[in-house]
């Protein structure tokens, strides 16, 4: 079995600060990560994926996640966020074998000025 | 331009009257599945299809089904809609089927809407 569990449901904070969402996974195979952001009234696209190699993953928009094997953990980070990256973000796994991606409940991150 | 969509956006219909939401991908993609979303439990997988033919049961099946006839379109099919169906449905596609070596990145439709009264 798999599951993913993402710890705050909402983070606020203020523009310009860092920001780290947390994202712990569950999975008895190797697995897959990703992050999907969800602006309002869109659906989900990709922020970044840990496939194999680096445990260091950049993706778009400035964001980062590290994988952290022993910890199974998949923290999500900017260094200084901006009222655009307002939206819902999600942490997904896939273990590898797996048919299917499994997704936590969401973290909602509201940048105020 | 490479896109899921989906139809309707939104609609309001009432308990038992049958419904079905359209799901159209144009990347050629073998895999597609239906996930709902709630508030606090994130995106719940309905069906999805491994590809033509090939479909099988997400983690909460129970008032849906699903048909694929055709590898660009997977409809979601509410044969007598209930309240507890009231949500926001996501269609989503991917390259090879999840589990078949694929790495099961995703890409989504925008989302349909539906509240059953």
């Amino acid at each position: 079995a798999q599951s993913v569990t993402q710890l705050d449901s909402q983070v606020p904070v203020f523009e310009e600060a860092p920001v780290e969402l947390r994202c712990n996974y569950s999975s008895s195979v190797s697995v897959y990560l990703f992050w999907y952001v969800q602006y309002p009234n869109q659906g989900l696209q990709l922020l970044l994926k840990y496939l194999s190699g680096s445990t260091l993953v950049k993706g778009i928009n400035g964001f980062e996640a590290e994988f952290n094997k022993s910890q199974t953990s998949f923290h999500l980070r900017k260094p200084s966020v901006h009222i655009s990256d307002t939206a819902e973000y999600f942490c997904a796994v896939k273990g590898t074998g797996r048919r299917a991606l499994t997704f936590g409940s969401g973290t909602r991150l509201q940048v105020q000025p | 331009e490479a896109q899921v969509t989906q139809n309707p956006r939104y609609l309001i219909t009432v308990t038992g009257k049958k419904l079905t939401v359209t799901c159209s991908q144009n990347m050629n993609h073998e895999y597609m599945s239906w996930y709902r979303q709630d508030p606090g439990l994130g995106l719940r997988q309905i069906y999805y299809s491994m590809n033509v033919e090939v479909t099988d049961k997400g983690d909460v099946p129970e008032g849906y089904k699903v048909s694929r006839k055709e590898k660009r379109n997977f409809p979601l099919i509410l044969e007598s809609p209930s309240p507890n169906q009231t949500s926001l449905y996501f269609c989503a596609s991917s390259l090879s089927a999840a589990g078949s070596g694929g790495t099961g990145e995703l890409f989504f439709g925008e989302g349909s809407r539906l509240t059953v009264l």
